[in-house]
């Protein structure tokens, strides 16, 4: 079964300066990766996606993320923070042929001015 | 594109009276929609797989009596909450798979905050 390790419930970043979310993943396939962010009292929306095709995954707002296969890692960047990207950030897997995704614990951020 | 809605996005409801929900994918078909709960500051929990024209498959521990999940077109699933309580009060969250083959994305609805007075 897939399992996904997100690491630092809150974090903190000054506007204008880079964030980095980490994930980790646990997968027994080839996997694929999502990242979703989440508004306050909004569904998920998908910001990017991995699937087996391009290992670095450029998104919307400027987002991308990295599938490192060694590392089991598939991190979240963005070069400058706006003070719109304050949200709930969630890494997710998911399996061919497996219906179910595994969510991270969720990374809250907070974007300072 | 894969645009997902629900609706109502908020209800308020008196304990002891049913709620209906729907999720609808709105440009594109959808086999296969999932249900998820959420409380607050957590992730999302899957409370039910539904596939269209079939029933739907619950997770360990939801009652399926109460949380009726109907998904009679390739667009429409609902959740219905039966005799809903003060303790099923929570943000509902459907989500719908993308229709390729090989498409393990899943898009989401905004989500429907639920009240049980």
């Amino acid at each position: 079964a897939q399992s996904v390790t997100q690491l630092d419930s809150h974090v903190s970043v000054s506007e204008g300066t880079p964030v980095l979310l980490r994930c980790n993943y646990s997968s027994s396939y080839s996997p694929s990766l999502f990242w979703y962010v989440q508004h306050p009292n909004k569904g998920l929306q998908l910001l990017l996606k991995y699937t087996s095709a391009a290992t670095l995954v450029k998104g919307i707002n400027g987002f991308e993320a990295e599938f490192k296969k060694s590392e089991t890692s598939f991190h979240l960047t963005k070069p400058s923070a706006h003070m719109s990207d304050a949200a709930e950030y969630f890494c997710v897997v998911s399996e061919y042929g497996n219906n179910r995704l595994a969510f991270g614990k969720g990374n809250q951020v907070v974007v300072i001015p | 594109g894969a645009v997902v809605s629900q609706h109502p996005s908020r209800v308020i409801c008196k304990s002891g009276t049913s709620v209906k929900i729907e999720c609808r994918s709105l440009d594109f078909q959808a086999t296969t929609m999932f249900w998820y709960r959420q409380f607050p500051k957590q992730s999302l929990m899957l409370m039910a797989t539904s596939n269209e024209g079939s029933k739907a498959t619950y997770e360990q521990g939801v009652e399926k009596d109460k949380f009726l999940i109907n998904h009679a077109s390739l667009t429409l699933s609902t959740l219905t909450v039966t005799s809903a309580h003060p303790e099923d009060s929570s943000f509902y969250i459907c989500s719908a798979r993308g229709s390729g083959l090989l498409d393990e994305t899943q898009y989401f609805g905004p989500g429907t905050r639920l009240l049980v007075l």
